[in-house]
């Protein structure tokens, strides 16, 4: 199967602009998760969708919004974009069941706000 | 909220030598997850442990869960320059994967 997509690669943006994403998840994989990684800060949630909807949300500001289309692939946004924005943005192709929930993750979008 | 803690936060080493990094839940947890993130690139799933007490190798890699199930470990034996990465514990939380912040292993040639 093939791993999980993400485009663009890299983005160069400037403070006030506004970023879309996108995620294309293993073939069968229902569920996509979004992470920010910072140096500082980690690994840290942003939103799950599952079957086109919104599951479980981080604590990101509204600034931040995503949505699943019915083929699983997923897009996130960020608009109003801000310095602190710069980031390498991750989308997690979720597998779950009763015994795992793995997550196999793309090769990132590296954001930087100027 | 719950929380996932790693420690420790860097560790050099030189090539040969072991290395551990410790993960602790401020919860219980029904599993835990490792990671492995190579100097530029993403996380890439390593492994995951499910029973109280569970230990599991891979090659040169132990993982260990505690028997309370709110600790884990993992053991390199004998680093090699490969081994060079951030290593994640992961826990479910609500709804989520709850990551720890990572140990970050430089390995001297």
């Amino acid at each position: 199967k093939a791993g999980v997509t993400q485009t663009p690669r890299y983005l160069i943006k400037t403070r006030g602009q506004q970023v879309t994403l996108s995620c294309s998840p293993i073939s069968g994989h229902r569920s996509v998760s979004w992470y920010q990684q910072t140096p500082g800060q980690g690994l840290q949630f942003l939103f799950e969708y599952f079957s086109e909807t919104q599951r479980n949300k981080g604590n990101f500001p509204g600034r931040f919004s995503g949505r699943q289309f019915s083929n699983s692939r997923s897009e996130m946004n960020v608009s109003t974009l801000e310095l602190g924005d710069s980031a390498l943005y991750l989308c997690a192709s979720n597998w779950r069941d009763s015994l795992t929930d793995t997550q196999y993750f793309g090769p990132g979008t590296r954001l930087t706000v100027l | 909220g719950q929380q996932v803690m790693q420690i420790p936060q860097y560790q050099h080493v030189q090539e040969g030598e072991d290395f551990t990094t410790y993960c602790n839940s401020s919860t219980t947890l029904s599993n835990i997850q490792w990671y492995k993130q190579r100097p530029g690139g993403h996380p890439v799933f390593l492994i995951q442990l499910v029973k109280s007490g569970e230990v599991k190798k891979q090659k040169r890699l132990t993982f260990q869960f505690g028997e309370a199930k709110k600790n884990s470990s993992l053991h390199i034996t004998a680093t090699q320059t490969t081994d060079v990465g951030t290593y994640f514990c992961a826990g479910p939380g609500t709804g989520k994967l709850i990551f720890g912040q990572g140990t970050t292993l430089q390995v001297k040639p």
